[in-house]
């Protein structure tokens, strides 16, 4: 079956940089890019970005233009994102999900708790 | 960026409730929309994609309708498991962007 698993909880400090591990199976990975999305404690969903995992274009939302990386491993099926400068304002629970594009493969990690405290 | 706005925010009902919720494009994405449901502490599940295809498992009280730039998601008799948070998404340019959500709880 298709699964993504993501990486464990982080802590960050302010300033520091995070990245977080999504790791496919179950399908061909390079046929489907990878999104990633964040939600705010109590807050709605936030798309981040999308990677293509055929040649690794990548599309990012304009407000973190500059603080994002998103890139794949195509030997391992696993996606990254990293985020540098974190703010408190990024302590969010991150998903990477292949987000159905009109048709019915749609698949989504179990989440990334990542907390940006002093 | 395409914006989308649905309503109502959030709405209480009852078991056995018919539920309307609506999302509106701020530009015509054709039938580029996903309903999405959401219960604490876990992923988005898709309901609902390319507006009105009803997505594999899912009860058939869920039903989606619309195109251009007005949808709606509706359940035609509310469950128990179906107290939620429920998301539009374009998936028609990038951003993506979601909806701000629709929360269904218990009356």
């Amino acid at each position: 079956q298709v699964q993504l698993v993501q990486s464990g909880a982080e802590v960050k400090k302010p300033g520091a940089s995070v990245k977080v591990s999504c790791k496919a199976s179950g399908y061909t990975f390079t046929n489907y890019g990878i999104s990633w999305v964040r939600q705010a404690p109590g807050q709605g969903l936030e798309w981040m970005g999308w990677i293509s995992t055929y040649n690794g274009n990548t599309k990012y939302a304009q407000k973190l233009q500059g603080r994002v990386t998103m890139t794949t491993d195509t030997s391992t099926s696993t996606a990254y994102m990293e985020l540098r400068s974190l703010r408190s304002d990024d302590t969010a629970v991150y998903y990477c999900a292949v987000i159905a594009a009109a048709g019915p493969f749609d698949h989504w990690g179990q989440g990334t708790l990542v907390t940006v405290s002093s | 960026d395409i914006q989308m706005t649905q309503s109502p925010s959030s709405l209480s009902a009852s078991v056995g409730d018919r539920v309307t919720i609506t999302c509106r494009a701020s530009q015509s994405i054709s039938s580029y929309l996903n309903w999405y449901q959401q219960k604490p502490g876990i992923a988005p599940r898709l309901l609902i994609y390319a507006a009105s295809s009803l997505q594999s498992g899912v009860p058939s009280r869920f039903s989606g309708s619309g195109s251009g730039t007005d949808f709606t998601l509706t359940i035609s008799s509310l469950q128990p498991e179906d107290f939620a948070t429920y998301y539009c998404q374009q998936s028609y340019s990038t951003p993506q962007t979601f909806g701000q959500g629709t929360k269904v709880e218990i009356k």
